[in-house]
C-alpha cells in the first residue's frame, strides 16, 4: 500500500513532442504529489507538485495532471526539448514527513 | 555556499572498512534527510533529523548504519564494516521545514562503491 509505481521505466520523444510519465498510488493518506528531475550525477530536484485539490497544475512546459479518484497522476513536457533529457521521479507523502518514490523514468528527447 | 554539500563526492573502500560520510545543509534549514540511491532506482529512505534528533530512522537498514547531526547543522553518516551491498549513491536533502509542505534540497551525493 506504501508503493507509487511509476512507467514507463524508459522513454524516447523527437523534439517538439509531448512527453508523457504517469504513476500510480494505493495509499489514499497521501496528499502531496511531487515530481523531481535527476540529471547523471547530480541530486534529484524539484520540478513541479500537487496536491489533490486540483486535478492540474502547469509551471511553464510542464503539467501535472492528478486523478484523485483513479489514484493517479501524470507529468506533461510540452514541446520537449533535448535539455529535458534527464530521469524523472514522482513521489508521494501524508502529513508525514516521508515520501515514497517511484522507479524513475529515463527520458531520451531525439533533436 | 549556496547549496546542500556532501563529501567525499566518491568513496572506495574495501569489504568491513569504516566509512563516514559528510553533508552540510542549506544554512538555515532545520529538516535533513538520509537517502539511498541504487542504480536504477528512485531514493530510499534512511534516516531524517528534525535539528540536533533523529527523529526516524527507520529506513537505516541494520545497525551497522548510524547518523548524527550534533548540532543541528551538518551531519554525518556513518557505516560500519561496510559490506558490498553498501555500495550507492549516499544522497543527503534539506528542507526548511519538516516535509511535506515543500521542497526538499538535494546535495549532489556521496558515490560509496565496496570492493
Amino acid at each position: 500500500q506504501q508503493q507509487v509505481k511509476q512507467s514507463p521505466q524508459s522513454l524516447i520523444v523527437q523534439k517538439g513532442g509531448i512527453s508523457i510519465i504517469n504513476c500510480a498510488y494505493e495509499n489514499t493518506a497521501f496528499d502531496y504529489f511531487p515530481w523531481y528531475q535527476q540529471f547523471p550525477g547530480k541530486g534529484p530536484a524539484l520540478l513541479i507538485a500537487i496536491r489533490p485539490d486540483v486535478s492540474e497544475k502547469k509551471e511553464g512546459r510542464f503539467t501535472i495532471s492528478f486523478n484523485k479518484s483513479a489514484k493517479q497522476f501524470s507529468l506533461h513536457i510540452m514541446d520537449s526539448q533535448p535539455g529535458d533529457s534527464a530521469t524523472y521521479f514522482c513521489a508521494a507523502g501524508d502529513s508525514n514527513y516521508q515520501l515514497i518514490w517511484g522507479a524513475g523514468t529515463k527520458l531520451i528527447i531525439k533533436p | 555556499g549556496a547549496g546542500v554539500s556532501q563529501t567525499p563526492s566518491n568513496k572506495v573502500t574495501e569489504k568491513g572498512k569504516y566509512v563516514e560520510l559528510r553533508c552540510d545543509p542549506i544554512s538555515g534549514h532545520t529538516a535533513l534527510y538520509w537517502y539511498r540511491q541504487s542504480l536504477g532506482q528512485g531514493p530510499e529512505f534512511l534516516i531524517y533529523f528534525q535539528g540536533t534528533g533523529a527523529a526516524d530512522d527507520s529506513g537505516l537498514p541494520n545497525d551497522r548504519f548510524f547518523a548524527v547531526r550534533p548540532e543541528g547543522s551538518v551531519s554525518t553518516l556513518k557505516i560500519q564494516r561496510t559490506e558490498r551491498g553498501d555500495s550507492a549513491v549516499y544522497l543527503c536533502a534539506s528542507s526548511l521545514l519538516a516535509l511535506n509542505t515543500g521542497e526538499l534540497f538535494f546535495g549532489e551525493g556521496s558515490r560509496l562503491t565496496v570492493l
